[in-house]
This record gives C-alpha cells, structure tokens and sequence, in this order.
C-alpha cells in the first residue's frame, strides 16, 4: 500500500490565506488532487492533476506540487470553506491509490 | 449527467459475506476504471480497490485483500463488491468512484455488529 501524510488541522481568520500540505514519495512523479468534503456530504474535486481547476470550482482554490509535497491554496478563506479536505494519488506504479488522513480547516 | 448509485448496504454479523452494488450511468462505463473508497463514521477516506475497465485487473489495499473481491459486469454498467469475513471494523459508507475525474456516488452503509 502507499501512505500520503496531511497535517490533521488547520485554522484561518477569514481573509486569510490557508495552506494544506500532502506529502508522498511518489508525487514527484505523480499527480495530486483534491477533495473538499463537508458533513454528510459527498467529496467534491476541487483540484485535479496537482493545479487544475474544474469547472464551478471557486478561483481563491489553487493547487501546486513540488517534490514529494503537494499544496492546496485557499486565498482569500471564507467561512463556507469550512470542510475537511483529502489528498489522492497512486503510488509510482499507479497499482494502488491512496488518500491522506485528511485535513479539517477551520476559518474563524 | 453522470451518476453512480450504490446499493445493498445494511446491517450484518461478524464473519457473514455481503455484496454491494454500484449503477453507472452518464458515462461510457466499460472504458473506466473504478474505485472502492469507504469512510467509516468521523473517519477519512479510505480507498480500497480498483478494477480496470475490462475487469481484467484488479488491486485491493492491505485492508481488504484476501477478503474483499471487486468485479464489474459492463453490458448492465454495474460496479461490485463482494465482501467476504466482515469484521467491525468495516463498519462504514462505501462509495463507489472515480476520484481523478470527480465522480462519486453517495454511498451506501455497511454495519458489521453482532
């Protein structure tokens, strides 16, 4: 199996800009996306292929990858952006898929 | 519009087998991989199991592995997962997915309790 590491939390005042990192051995090789998830809710991509943005995703998320860490960006945080967000990726086979931890941001 | 929509989950006892189901739709189905992911209560995202298109390969996380068996049958655009020796801890929602293009069904809860 293969592991990404998130940090568990992560607090803003809004306005603020919020950083969420996702670490793993094989992401200088693969790409990282991202999922904001709310209670009771599905996951929602707000991030594909380490810096893409879908469609009706809001333009303060943005993402960026460096060596073996991934970055989600929320600039400008507002309160509805209150979630737990999740990393995915493959290992470097693109065998086995992997979510980190997950990371609840807090914006207050 | 693409849609996935589990089913069959429910309440079982330790050690008993149960099958879930995914319907497809929306999207050509049988040229897809697709993913297991499930989430037990005030947990995060596992992933579980991924099949190819075909059905010809299959991967499982150490979790499930040996107990867990995914298939898919592409002429009913159906996705499947056996699960064989329940134990507690697969309690959860299990969504069925394919994260990278961001579609997600809205589960279906497996209870394992005696």
């Amino acid at each position: 199996s293969y592991e990404l590491t998130q940090p568990p939390s992560v607090s803003v005042s809004p306005g603020e800009t919020a950083r969420i990192t996702c670490s793993g051995d094989a992401l200088p090789k693969r790409n990282a996306y991202w999922f904001q998830q709310k209670s009771g809710q599905a996951p929602v991509l707000v991030i594909s292929e380490d810096k893409k943005r879908p469609s009706g995703i809001p333009e303060r998320f943005s993402g960026s990858s460096s060596g073996t860490v991934a970055t989600l960006t929320i600039t400008g945080a507002q309160a509805e952006d209150e979630a737990d967000y999740y990393c995915f990726s493959t290992d470097i086979t693109t065998t086995y898929g992997a979510f980190g931890g997950g990371t609840k941001l807090t914006v207050l | 519009e693409v849609q996935l929509l589990e089913s069959g989950g429910r309440l079982v006892r330790p050690g008993e087998s149960l099958r879930i189901s995914c319907a497809a739709s929306g999207f050509t189905f049988s040229v897809n991989a697709m993913v297991w992911v499930r989430q037990a209560p005030g947990k995060g995202l596992e992933w579980l199991s991924r099949i190819g298109g075909s059905g010809d390969t299959a991967h499982y996380s150490d979790s499930v592995r040996g107990r867990f068996v995914v298939s898919r049958d592409n002429f009913r655009n159906r996705l499947y997962l056996q699960m064989n020796n329940l134990r507690v801890e697969d309690t959860a929602l299990y969504y069925c997915a394919k994260p990278k293009l961001g579609f997600w069904g809205r589960g279906t809860l497996v209870t394992v309790a005696s």
